[in-house]
């Protein structure tokens, strides 16, 4: 399985820009590179998720490296409900094992 | 709305016992699939089931058991032989249409406690 590497934890302060990054050197031409973020006692909500070009949503942004082999998660305002665990997921959709395989991802504070 | 409903929220259960989770979704997903939590980790996967009637074991599947008899519900009994049960447990969903990427659905969760 590819596999993806983050910082354990950042902080930001609110109102201005986060930027998450997301390491996968070992990311294979149809992986999939995913966001979630999961706030206490609740389940992962999706955050986004692209192959190749940079992906805007109502939520974030995804900047992917020309080379795929890194991207960042971008968070225009941080506000505090922002502040959760952020995990970078790398997902092949025609692979055999195709779930999606949560690390430890990075926790976001946001202060006020 | 659609979504994920995963009951009950807290479960207690007696050792020895088999207690059942129940989730269901009206998203009209293929996929289903359920994953246990331990405190301050990640995510592993118990079970999934891309189409009705078949199910797939994820990595840690021993102690546990699922049925699909329906799309839109993926129950999950744990059973006595699962020795540490006590978890946060998530239910999810997702399109399935290969090649092409959808993202999970996630329930709320379903706390057990073993007492």
């Amino acid at each position: 399985d590819a596999k993806t590497t983050q910082p354990n934890s950042m902080e930001s302060n609110e109102e201005e820009p986060v930027h998450l990054p997301c390491n996968h050197s070992t990311i294979s031409g149809t992986d999939y590179i995913h966001w979630y973020r999961q706030l206490p006692s609740q389940g992962p909500e999706y955050v986004i998720h692209g192959l190749t070009s940079n992906v805007n949503n109502r939520m974030a942004s995804l900047a992917i490296a020309e080379d795929r082999k890194s991207s960042t998660l971008i968070l225009h305002r941080a506000t505090l409900r922002d502040a959760a665990v952020y995990y970078c997921i790398l997902r092949d959709p025609e692979g055999s094992a195709r779930q999606l395989t949560f690390g430890s991802g990075t926790q976001l504070t946001v202060l006020p | 709305d659609g979504g994920i409903t995963q009951s009950p929220k807290y479960l207690f259960r007696k050792e020895g016992q088999n207690v059942t989770l129940s989730c269901e979704q009206n998203l009209n997903h293929d996929a289903m699939y359920w994953y246990r939590q331990d405190p301050g980790q990640g995510l592993r996967l118990i079970y999934y089931s891309q189409i009705v009637n078949d199910f797939q074991k994820g990595d840690i599947a021993e102690g546990y058991s699922v049925s699909r008899e329906k799309k839109e519900s993926f129950p999950l009994t744990v059973t006595s032989a699962q020795k540490n049960p006590t978890a946060f447990y998530l239910c999810a969903s997702s399109v399935d249409r290969v090649p092409y990427d959808y993202g999970y659905t996630f329930g709320s969760g379903t706390r057990l406690t073993v007492v």
